[in-house]
């Protein structure tokens, strides 16, 4: 799986738009980016993930830029309960018997009052 | 639908002392995952299962033992704990090798 690349951390108000990064240079064509966000003393929750195209669901857009070397996850109206660590993830869907999923550091996203 | 479940929320145990970590879900999924998350480390994978009747070793796998009792559950067991065991264990459960939810987690403190 390709490496991912996101700052250490983040902050926005209370109901602006989070726009959090992330770098993944080395993605190749099969592999989809993930997010993943991990609140406080709580299992890491699914948010969204693509190949090629932007994608929305009812937590958060995902933005893939054309040549795919990186990748932006809105949240548009943040809340303090969206503080919390953001994991990005490239993963190949084709991956052998080890579908592991490799978790960096992310990106703490504090939202503030 | 509860999704993915564990028991205990929290132990705490003594050097040498057994214990069984248990994980249910109730989304029909073929895989399931035990991962530990320590501080710093990120959450790395110690067993797997891609389906009914079948697990693997994930990147430390040692003192640990798995069961896959059935497709709703997968336990972990600790046949003799460590204090290089206390961490926060995650169990996680996916369709094949597409997104993986997880529970939310057990607790375990080594002395």
């Amino acid at each position: 799986d390709a490496k991912t690349t996101q700052p250490p951390s983040m902050d926005c108000a209370e109901g602006r738009a989070a726009n959090l990064p992330c770098n993944h240079s080395t993605i190749s064509g099969n592999e989809y980016v993930y997010w993943y966000r991990q609140i406080h003393s709580q299992g890491p929750q699914y948010i969204i993930h693509g190949l090629k195209n932007n994608e929305t669901n009812e937590m958060a857009s995902l933005i893939i830029t054309e040549d795919r070397k990186s990748s932006t996850l809105i949240l548009p109206h943040a809340t303090l309960r969206d503080t919390a660590v953001y994991y990005c993830i490239v993963r190949s869907p084709y991956t052998g018997a080890n579908s592991k999923l490799t978790f960096g550091k992310g990106i703490t996203l504090s939202v503030r009052p | 639908n509860a999704g993915v479940t564990q028991t205990p929320k929290f132990q705490v145990l003594k050097t040498g002392q057994s214990m069984t970590l248990q994980c249910a879900q109730d989304m029909n999924h073929n895989s399931m995952y035990w991962y530990r998350q320590d501080p710093g480390m990120g959450l790395r994978l110690i067993y797997y299962s891609a389906s009914e009747g079948t697990t693997d070793k994930g990147e430390v796998p040692n003192g640990y033992n798995v069961s896959r009792l059935n497709k709703r559950e997968f336990s972990l067991r600790l046949e003799s704990a460590a204090p290089s065991q206390t961490s926060v264990y995650f169990c996680a459960s996916s369709v094949a090798k597409e997104t993986q939810y997880f529970g939310p987690g057990t607790r375990l403190l080594v002395l």
